[in-house]
């Protein structure tokens, strides 16, 4: 049983637009959530965390929570091509990190 | 602040030959993750170390799958021996406690022939 699901896209969005990306989880007692940034041939590279039901925003990077939905959102605006990359979502569940398999973002010139 | 680091890199290895790998976490991180990533899937969590103790490594295969994390500090991977689908990348991780946000090292790129 997959805990993480996204789509794995690929997504492709023109330069500038907003680039959405979602994830949902299984498990209710999930705890924190986390996007990660993986370029390709790269180590993952944490972007934000988001404990709380709401939006947090860092720059020009909106992580969405809805709990009772079991669903997270990350937004990326004014997207760059330099944001061309896998987006993983990952849900700390008893200490625990799982990961989605990714969701591959393109940005166009 | 120096990040995760592993070595080798890379390493290309014949099936059934043994192969270990090498993570130093950040410092004061007392938790260390081993993870394996295959071409196209997120990373599948193989053994979690607090300080030198297992937290949890029920997707070892340790049949053929070692680590160990002495004096909670470094920690090294082994396979013996190594399959085809062994094949990935190799990704270790470290966060401070078990439930903050974990820092990658760049992994290591495993190939078995």
């Amino acid at each position: 049983q997959k805990e993480v699901e996204q789509n794995s896209g690929p997504l492709s969005v023109p330069e500038g637009a907003i680039a959405s990306l979602n994830c949902t989880y299984s498990d209710r007692g999930s705890q924190s959530f986390f996007w990660y940034r993986q370029y390709s041939g790269k180590s993952p590279e944490l972007i934000m965390f988001i404990y709380s039901n709401g939006d947090k925003e860092d720059g020009r990077f909106t992580a969405q929570l809805n709990k009772a939905s079991q669903y997270v959102s990350l937004l990326i605006r004014d997207s760059q091509p330099s944001d061309s990359a896998t987006y993983l979502c990952a849900v700390l569940l008893s200490n625990q990190f799982y990961f989605g398999t990714g969701t591959s973002l393109t940005v166009i010139p | 602040e120096a990040g995760v680091a592993q070595s080798p890199r890379y390493k290309i290895i014949e099936k059934r030959q043994s192969v270990a790998f090498w993570c130093n976490p950040i410092s004061g991180h007392a938790t260390l993750y081993w993870y394996q990533q295959i071409l196209g899937q997120g990373p599948k969590l193989l053994i979690q170390f607090q300080n030198n103790g297992v937290v949890d490594d029920s997707q070892l295969p340790k049949d053929r799958f070692s680590a160990e994390r002495l004096k909670g500090v470094d920690s090294t991977l082994k396979i013996q021996p190594a399959k085809l689908e062994d094949s990935a990348v190799y990704l270790c991780a470290s966060s401070l406690i078990s439930a903050t946000e974990a820092f990658f090292g760049q992994g290591t790129r495993l190939t078995v022939v």
